[in-house]
């Protein structure tokens, strides 16, 4: 079965911190994912990786970064975390290639910031 | 970019009835469309998925429709069960690098 873990279920930071969210995945996938899920606005991409230093921008890129040093891990970077960024954050992963492909996600971890 | 619009944002159904969740997406180049089931505390989990070229597929008490032509596709769950009860997520997919773009989520609550 395809695992994708993530570092922290739940995180307290205050306004201004730097804040990293981890990510792996153990199914040599070569895309990753980092999404915001809030109340009514579903899933929401902010950044992207098809590949080892590869990283593209989401839908809202504002406010964070990313980092892919390995296949199998992608970190999140809130550079100075703000309020607005409470939130849940998940990582999913999907094989490489041109056909569509699942993308299977870790459990999340919720963000507070205060 | 795509857009995609679920309907209803929740739902409520007694245990034993049909359940019907309806999303539509403004791409034509979309191509693939995933459900996920989300329960409490977890991550999204496929629960189905239907490529372009397929206009139905069912999976024991679940299918899904594609309509190409009006850009919209359904999830239908019959004999709805409580463990069936989660938030419920389309999705559809237009380009090579399989990004996601997902509607706003269904609230499911099955009724014993």
């Amino acid at each position: 079965d395809v695992k994708v873990t993530q570092s922290s279920r739940y995180l307290v930071k205050r306004t201004g911190e730097k804040v990293f969210l981890e990510c792996v995945q153990d199914m040599d996938h070569e895309n990753m994912f980092w999404y915001r899920q809030d109340p009514g606005l579903g899933l929401r991409l902010i950044y992207f990786s098809y590949d080892v230093k590869m990283k593209e921008k989401g839908d809202i890129p504002e406010g964070y970064s990313v980092s892919r040093e390995k296949k199998e891990r992608f970190s999140l970077i809130l550079e100075s975390a703000s309020t607005n960024q409470t939130s849940m954050y998940l990582c999913a992963s999907s094989q490489g290639g041109r056909a569509q492909e699942t993308q299977y996600f870790g459990p999340g971890t919720r963000l507070l910031v205060l | 970019g795509e857009n995609v619009e679920q309907h209803p944002s929740t739902l409520s159904v007694q245990e034993g009835d049909s359940a019907v969740i309806k999303c539509t997406y403004s791409d034509s180049a979309s191509n693939y469309f995933p459900w996920y089931k989300q329960e409490l505390g977890k991550g999204p989990q496929l629960i189905i998925d239907i490529r372009s070229n397929v206009g139905e597929k069912k999976d024991q008490r679940i299918a899904v429709t594609l309509n190409k032509t009006a850009k919209h596709f359904s999830l239908h769950i019959t004999e709805t069960q409580p463990e069936d009860s989660a938030v419920y997520f389309c999705a559809a997919s237009n380009d090579n690098f399989n990004k996601f773009y997902f509607g706003s989520g269904t609230k499911l609550n099955v009724k014993p």
